[in-house]
């Protein structure tokens, strides 16, 4: 079964660094996510990504954040100047379609920034 | 006021009961509704849509009512294995999740 794959499982940085965090959708999916995860907090969206431009962002993705898809496998986002509330379980999340569609979650990648 | 809200929980239950959870969001104009399951440390996996008419797949039964914008799961005869943090979530234009449900299934 096709899934979505995440690299770095964990990625520990120090404030201020600039990270990128990769993911390689499943291969026919058109829409893709990125969501965070503060540990013993709720799942929040960032962003969302189709035709290769962002459709919709939360307000927590600033400045600092931004998403590419470099080439047609992988999707990645970027954190320019990590801070120590970065610190969270990143997934990234692809789906064939809008709407009702099921979105595929990727295993996540922690981010520990100190 | 939180825009998918649920009961944290946790809902500690024996092998075989009936549990059900209760979600409530905010925003009437929300258009797609899911349960997901997500376990320790794991990423969250779809468990069902929940559609209009209430759905039934095994086990698990997914009602929605649009006027009261609640949407509830039932899980009978529960098992070891669906021990896990339930999310309830609802989309607009985006995907807002709430904060998840613990259950804890016990011999």
């Amino acid at each position: 079964e096709p899934e979505v794959t995440q690299t770095p499982s964990h990625q520990v940085t120090q404030m201020g660094q600039e990270v990128i965090l990769r993911c390689v959708p499943i291969s026919n999916h058109l829409y893709f996510y990125w969501y965070r995860q503060i540990l013993g907090q709720k799942v929040e969206f960032l962003v969302s990504f189709y035709n290769n431009e962002i459709s919709e962002k939360s307000e927590i993705f600033d400045d600092q954040f931004s998403v590419e898809r470099p080439d047609g496998s992988n999707f990645t986002l970027k954190i320019r100047s990590t801070k120590l509330e970065d610190s969270a379980m990143y997934f990234c999340a692809s789906a064939p379609g809008q709407g009702a569609y099921e979105q595929y979650f990727g295993p996540g990648t922690r981010l520990t920034v100190t | 006021r939180k825009e998918v809200e649920q009961d944290p929980g946790p809902f500690n239950v024996p092998e075989g009961a009936t549990v059900a959870f209760n979600c409530t969001y905010s925003n009437s104009a929300s258009q797609s509704f899911f349960w997901y399951r997500q376990d320790c440390r794991k990423e969250p996996k779809l468990l069902m849509s929940v559609y209009s008419s209430g759905n039934e797949d095994g086990r698990f039964t997914a009602q929605l009512n649009r006027a009261s914008q609640y949407i509830s799961l039932l899980i009978r005869d529960s098992k070891l294995s669906d021990s896990a943090t339930y999310l309830c979530v609802v989309r607009f234009d985006d995907m807002r999740f709430g904060a998840g449900t613990r259950l804890t299934v016990k011999p």
